[in-house]
């Protein structure tokens, strides 16, 4: 199991909001860490979507949207497109007695229905 | 524009070993560290480890220490990945990812090569 927990899935209607979750921990989202997620279309490499938490990328549509709270981050999708479907993942820094270490969601499937 | 460029799929026997290259352009390639995620089919994204091109000091997940060795050529713009005694569960696609920085913070990995498939079987 992934250090950081998402939905396996979630899906909306074309036009709607959906909303993708990401719990870690003290030792990652809580500690302070930032929060970044990918859209990973299929068969191809993932694409940065938000980084730092709340960022977006040049070129990355405004109906993206990222927060992070606690030891929890989010992911917002309004005006949900065909083209959205796809698998997305968050990913923090974790620093444990284990040592420190990129780690990733499990990964979401968006589907629009 | 910022472009990394994997070499080609590989088929590796178990306990072999097998060396990935990633080819950097469009940008200064020892200005951004270099990170290395692999995917297993249908499954999820797994950090490998991080390498700094102008340092050459690299960090590796604790799961692959011992097995694996993050080197690059600044010459030629390229970040090498080497994964050693490899077994069936390390066939995976294999990405090469650049670390983007927004100050001093990380700003994700911002740009990513095309994947390159290791298949490992006897």
């Amino acid at each position: 199991q992934s250090v950081l927990t998402q939905p396996p899935s979630v899906s909306g209607a074309p036009g709607q909001r959906v909303t993708i979750s990401c719990t870690g921990s003290s030792s990652n989202i809580g500690a302070g860490y930032d929060v970044h997620w990918y859209q990973q279309l299929p068969g191809t490499a993932p694409k940065l979507l938000i980084y730092g938490n709340s960022n977006r990328p040049s070129g990355v549509p405004d109906r993206f949207s990222g927060s992070k709270s606690g030891t929890s981050a989010s992911l917002a999708i309004t005006g949900l497109q065909a083209e959205d479907e796809a698998d997305y993942y968050c990913q923090s820094y974790d620093s444990s007695l284990s040592g420190s270490n990129w780690v990733f969601g499990g990964g979401t499937k968006l589907t629009v229905l | 524009q910022v472009q990394l460029v994997q070499s080609g799929a590989e088929v590796k026997k178990p306990g072999a070993s097998v060396k990935v290259s990633c080819k950097a352009s469009g940008y200064t390639f020892t200005s951004y560290d270099i990170n290395w995620v692999r995917q297993a089919t249908g499954q999820g994204l797994e950090w490998m480890g991080w390498m700094n091109p102008n340092s050459g000091n690299t960090g590796y997940a604790q799961k692959f220490q011992g097995r694996v060795t993050m080197t690059r050529n600044t010459s030629i713009s390229t970040a090498y990945m080497e994964l050693s005694s490899l077994r069936s569960e390390d066939t995976a696609v294999y990405y090469c990812a650049r670390e983007g920085r927004d100050g001093y913070n990380s700003a994700g990995f911002d740009y990513w090569g095309q994947g390159t498939l290791v298949t490992v079987s006897s």
